[in-house]
């Protein structure tokens, strides 16, 4: 009964460096969101996926981000050339369905550090 | 767009008191609604949701929320807490209508359980 899982679970990087998030969904779920939590805040929605398709990625930054969720293996959030304001934590949650009345559950989350 | 406020940043409860965390939602519709739960280091666990209906929903833990059209607040109730639910809590709204974006989330309550 595995749910939705992350790796790593902490990642630091320094200025100018590559982070790679990765998120494996629930097992029978094909919908894939990340969000961001910056301290003191609440969680911000970055970009919603399906198998190989970008369905909506209004809240992620125009630049250095990237994401995909390719046809077989886990989701993958890209942060290229990372500055100190990446430090957060980002959240992958899962769903079986489109719509947000299908109900997204949550992995644990994965601690970035920019030193 | 939507938005959620959360207007107690902090709140303290002796053990066994009553609880009641605020939320008020901006949206043009009847937004669905949701509360999850936080504990330190870990994911989102979710609560409770209201989607139509009843407008005093069930959820977890033996907490409880009510959706006031009129007040456009969703605040979330427990009649006696325990130690155990010293957490984060965030309220969030997500489109109806089977909209393919992800939750607004507000900044969060943090709630301390006195002994």
């Amino acid at each position: 009964n595995a749910g939705v899982m992350q790796n790593p679970r902490h990642l630091v990087r320094r200025r100018g460096q590559e982070a790679r998030l990765r998120c494996s969904p629930m097992k029978g779920h094909s919908h894939v969101y990340w969000y961001r939590q910056l301290p003191e805040e609440g969680l911000k929605f970055m970009v919603y996926l399906q198998k190989e398709n970008i369905i909506d990625e209004s809240g992620m930054p125009k630049e250095r981000f990237s994401a995909e969720f390719p046809k077989e293996g886990p989701s993958i959030l890209r942060i290229q050339q990372v500055v100190r304001g990446d430090s957060a934590a980002y959240f992958c949650a899962s769903s079986y369905g489109q719509g947000t009345y299908n109900e997204q559950f949550f992995g644990p989350g994965t601690r970035l550090t920019v030193l | 767009a939507q938005s959620v406020t959360q207007p107690d940043i902090h709140i303290t409860v002796s053990e066994g008191a009553s609880l009641e965390l605020r939320c008020n939602y901006s949206y043009g519709a009847t937004p669905y609604l949701f509360w999850y739960v936080q504990s330190p280091g870990q994911g989102l666990q979710l609560l409770l949701k209201y989607f139509s209906g009843d407008t005093l929903v069930q959820g977890i833990k033996g907490f409880e929320a009510e959706f006031k059209r009129s007040q456009s607040s969703f605040n979330l109730r427990k009649p006696s807490v325990h130690w155990s639910d010293a957490a984060e809590y965030f309220c969030a709204v997500g489109l109806s209508g089977g909209g393919a974006d992800g939750l607004t989330f507000g900044k969060g309550t943090h709630l301390i359980i006195q002994p």
